[in-house]
């Protein structure tokens, strides 16, 4: 019924600190995307899942980035010892994507500040 | 080079006028295309899909040249609601990622 969720919509976290983002995609899509958009520049692609799979992991910028995908809906990206340049807005989107891609609906976006 | 590039902009067009975008891609087993717009502070929501044989909806047209590896966005008599950014997206090699480009600026002034 309702479109992707994203918790929390904004997040300030001291430098070193793990923070841990949510994104609810719309039932019964199987794909689900993470991009990241910082102050004025386009989207950058983090991750894509097809289910509970992972085929595309090349846009997460370090090891320090990771995300996760169960059951085949919630999807949490965690950022571990966050710095100052992780500070953007994290969007995720999902799309019913079948033999072709179809449009991706994003969420509200969590906007991470590290102070 | 980006894998779908567009002119950031900033584009300023009276109300009224007609305003067009390009937007390049750079793999040609793209099969998806789409334009999505994003508002200030907000997430992007479609605009259109962009299909082979070209497609209209309203005052908006999105035209794609596969030889060239482009395609085009249209907007006749702009509205002053139509200030936005205006992001391309393409699937990456047919596969299923899609690939934003980094959206172009449009103000209408009154």
């Amino acid at each position: 019924g309702a479109g992707v969720s994203q918790s929390p919509s904004n997040k300030v976290t001291e430098k070193g600190k793990d923070v841990e983002l949510r994104c609810d995609p719309i039932s019964g899509h199987t794909a689900l995307y993470w991009y990241r958009q910082s102050l004025g520049q386009g989207l950058e692609f983090l991750i894509y899942f097809q289910g509970n799979s992972a085929p595309d992991k090349s846009g997460l910028p370090s090891d320090r980035f990771s995300a996760e995908r169960t059951g085949g809906s919630v999807s949490t990206l965690t950022i571990q010892r966050t710095q100052q340049e992780d500070s953007a807005v994290y969007l995720c989107a999902s799309s019913s994507n079948g033999m072709v891609v179809t449009e991706a609906f994003f969420g509200q976006g969590t906007r991470l500040t590290v102070v | 080079r980006k894998e779908v590039e567009q002119d950031p902009g900033p584009f300023n067009v009276p109300e009224g006028a007609t305003v067009a975008f390009n937007c390049t891609y750079s793999n040609s087993a793209s099969q998806s295309f789409f334009w999505y717009r994003q508002d200030c502070r907000k997430e992007p929501k479609l605009l259109m899909s962009v299909y082979s044989s070209g497609n209209e909806d309203g005052r908006f047209t999105a035209q794609l040249n596969r030889a060239s590896q482009y395609i085009s966005l249209l907007i006749r008599d702009s509205k002053l609601s139509d200030s936005a950014t205006y992001l391309c997206v393409a699937d990456y090699w047919g596969a299923q990622k899609l690939v934003f480009g980094q959206g172009t600026r449009l103000t209408i002034n009154p």
